[in-house]
């Protein structure tokens, strides 16, 4: 069965820092994965698909299927990006969405 | 588009009533799926529908939550009775038949009941 772990919990960084947040699966098959982003008190936004190798907002995402991850990454974290981070991947049957159990971010001025 | 509509945005009730979760999805959405939010246990899947037909409950807590999709632009989640630890964000998402736009999640439902 497909499985999404972020290891983290909680990441805090100082502003102007690098940040990686990490997400690891488990799956037989080609992957589909995806960073979704949740601000104070809102809804789930999708913030990166690995398909469309996008940077939002200085994020970026590689899939490394060698170590199964798929690694949230930005070289200069900012207050605003203090937010939930969730990590997720379709299933096998691709009508569903496993998410992991999220990261919460703190940018510290 | 307005994107994936909630209703209420919040909603506070006491203990034993019945309490009904309100969701549009987006036109065109062919899935649609009803998720738990508490600081304890996460984001939690709890039912999701395809073409309006319940394809997945096995994450509904108990009996006491039903969830239906009478056509294809609107579902209700209904608690009844309602208890203190049912406290939590209900979010409604939609996904059309294509899996590359991943899903679209609406604002949420704030539920506390007292």
């Amino acid at each position: 069965a497909q499985r999404v772990t972020q290891p983290e919990k909680l990441l805090s960084v100082f502003k102007g820092a690098p940040v990686e947040l990490k997400c690891n699966y488990s799956y037989s098959g080609s992957p589909e994965l995806f960073w979704y982003v949740q601000y104070s008190r809102q809804r789930l936004q999708l913030l990166l698909r690995h398909i469309s190798r996008e940077s939002i907002k200085g994020f970026t995402a590689d899939l490394n299927k060698g170590e199964t991850s798929f690694h949230l990454k930005k070289p200069f974290a900012q207050e605003e990006d203090s937010a939930m981070y969730y990590c997720a991947l379709f299933n096998n049957a691709g009508n569903m969405l496993t998410f992991g159990g999220g990261t919460r971010l703190m940018v510290k001025p | 588009d307005a994107g994936v509509i909630q209703s209420p945005r919040h909603e506070v009730t006491e203990m034993g009533q019945e309490v009904t979760l309100r969701c549009k999805p987006i036109s065109g959405h062919d899935y649609l799926f009803w998720y738990r939010q508490t600081m304890m246990r996460g984001l939690e899947l709890l039912i999701y529908f395809n073409n309006n037909v319940p394809i997945d409950d096995s994450g509904m807590p108990e009996d006491r939550f039903s969830a239906k999709m009478p056509n294809a632009s609107f579902s209700t989640l209904k608690i009844q009775p309602s208890e203190p630890r049912d406290s939590a964000v209900y979010f409604c998402a939609s996904r059309p038949p294509g899996r590359a736009q991943g899903y679209t999640f609406g604002s949420g439902t704030r539920l506390t009941v007292v």
